[in-house]
């Protein structure tokens, strides 16, 4: 039972170039959720899914898109990456009748 | 006003010492709390978890709630320079499916 991982750990890119974050448990968990934390800050929450193919936004979806075809996996999607979207991106999940999130990792994008 | 607000810290407490870490929510439907353990670099980990009034105890950690002044705390007794981290206070508002979180409290425990 790996939890929730997330690709890659790390990543550069140049202002307008595109990518994706992979994200996936494999707790059979329904919800999931893609947050960002800036230096010094706390989390704020890009998107989230209840379900396969059940997307909404969250804060601060602007820049960002993502899909949910299957319940394992939540990518989220940067198409035309900025400065300001240089951060550290945790994906998590949750699963029915309970509260608690599980993070993953990680992924620490800086755009350049 | 900040949906979930804490002090930025840091907050230094010698080991062995009680922190004392406090949290205020501006919703007031709210009605799931956390805190969350997050060192340097790593992803946040659940500590607590508390759903009513009054006060939860698990090991060193007690987290207390209020939903009238809509507060909630995290007390850790005999503190650790393992404790040294930033804590986070999380908020499930009402109706919703998301969680909201405070900036963080950075907490120095001192040998």
């Amino acid at each position: 039972n790996a939890g929730v991982t997330q690709t890659p750990k790390f990543r550069i890119l140049k202002i307008g170039q595109s990518m994706t974050l992979q994200c996936t448990q494999d707790m059979n968990h329904n919800y999931m959720y893609w947050y960002r934390q800036d230096p010094g800050m706390g989390l704020k929450l890009i998107y989230y899914s209840v379900g396969a193919g059940i997307t909404d936004k969250g804060e601060v979806p602007n820049g960002y898109n993502v899909s949910r075809s299957t319940t394992e996996d939540f990518p989220l999607r940067l198409e035309l990456a900025a400065p300001s979207q240089t951060s550290v991106y945790f994906c998590a999940s949750v699963g029915l009748g309970t509260d608690t999130q599980y993070f993953g990792p990680g992924t620490r994008l800086t755009v350049l | 006003q900040k949906e979930v607000e804490q002090n930025s810290g840091p907050l230094s407490v010698p080991e062995g010492a009680i922190a004392s870490l406090n949290c205020t929510y501006s919703d007031r439907g709210s009605q799931s709390f956390f805190w969350y353990r997050q060192y340097s670099g790593k992803s946040p980990e659940l500590i607590m978890f508390i759903y009513s009034n009054g006060d939860k105890e698990d090991g060193r950690f007690t987290a207390q709630l209020n939903k009238a002044s809509q507060y909630v705390s995290l007390l850790i007794r005999d503190s650790q320079p393992s404790d040294s981290a930033t804590y986070l206070c999380a908020v499930t508002p009402p109706g919703n499916n998301d969680m909201r979180f405070g900036a963080g409290t950075r907490l120095t425990v001192k040998p």
